[in-house]
């Protein structure tokens, strides 16, 4: 089974709001990573955590705050959002960041639509 | 950081025919993936290929890493074949896991 789940589908917030975006995965993968896409634009690396400790922040503004509460999950909080957040947020998984047999293969959930207004 | 370019931009077949799609890179690679992007957004695994040639079903790829591209076919395409076809390719010296994506390649498949 290669499934990540997200929630919520779509989400719509105000700038004041406070919100958090779940990832699931099952496959007992080590490595999580984020990634943001605009419309008609490719994916774009955000965060990645490996073992539960965040490995990689792609300079991304402190209103977006990651969590990985244990090995399968992974949290994006979100806090006073810019209309320019609205966008596609990705979650990915990977066995873990390693080479050999292509460990480092990522699958991804089928996104949360969000839309700040 | 590594330049990925995918061509063409826009492709548009009859159901039934065959098309090829390129992806050119700027540097050695570790790690090279296809994916389609559904209309839904779902972006789905299609081959993970830093080198050689794999095949399922109707969709084949071959990475050629010394002369920096790849290239996935599709054979008698269907309408559910359509969306964007993404290469992503993670570099060497530890970066392989930091994938960098193409534009991608939008396909449309009439009936």
């Amino acid at each position: 089974d290669t499934e990540v789940t997200q929630t919520p589908k779509h989400l719509v917030m105000g700038m004041t709001n406070k919100k958090s975006l779940k990832c699931e995965q099952h496959m007992g993968h080590r490595a999580m990573y984020w990634y943001k896409q605009k419309a008609k634009k490719p994916p774009e690396l955000m965060f990645v955590y490996s073992y539960e400790k965040l490995s990689i922040n792609e300079s991304v503004p402190s209103r977006f705050s990651p969590e990985c509460p244990n090995s399968s999950l992974l949290n994006l909080h979100l806090h006073a959002l810019q209309p320019e957040d609205s966008a596609l947020y990705l979650c990915a998984s990977s066995q873990d960041l390693g080479l050999a047999g292509g460990r480092d293969t990522q699958y991804f959930g089928p996104g949360t639509r969000l839309t700040v207004l | 950081g590594i330049q990925v370019e995918q061509s063409p931009p826009d492709l548009i077949l009859q159901e039934g025919a065959n098309s090829t799609l390129r992806c050119n890179f700027s540097d050695s690679v570790n790690n090279l993936q296809w994916f389609h992007q559904n209309p839904w957004g779902q972006l789905i695994n299609l081959f993970y290929i830093p080198s050689g040639t794999k095949q399922n079903g109707r969709l084949s790829a071959t990475t050629v890493a010394t002369e920096r591209y790849s290239l996935l076919y599709i054979s008698s395409s269907q309408t559910t074949d359509s969306g964007v076809y993404f290469c992503a390719i993670g570099g060497s010296g530890g970066s392989n896991y930091k994938l960098t994506f193409g534009k991608g390649t939008l396909l449309t498949v009439n009936p």
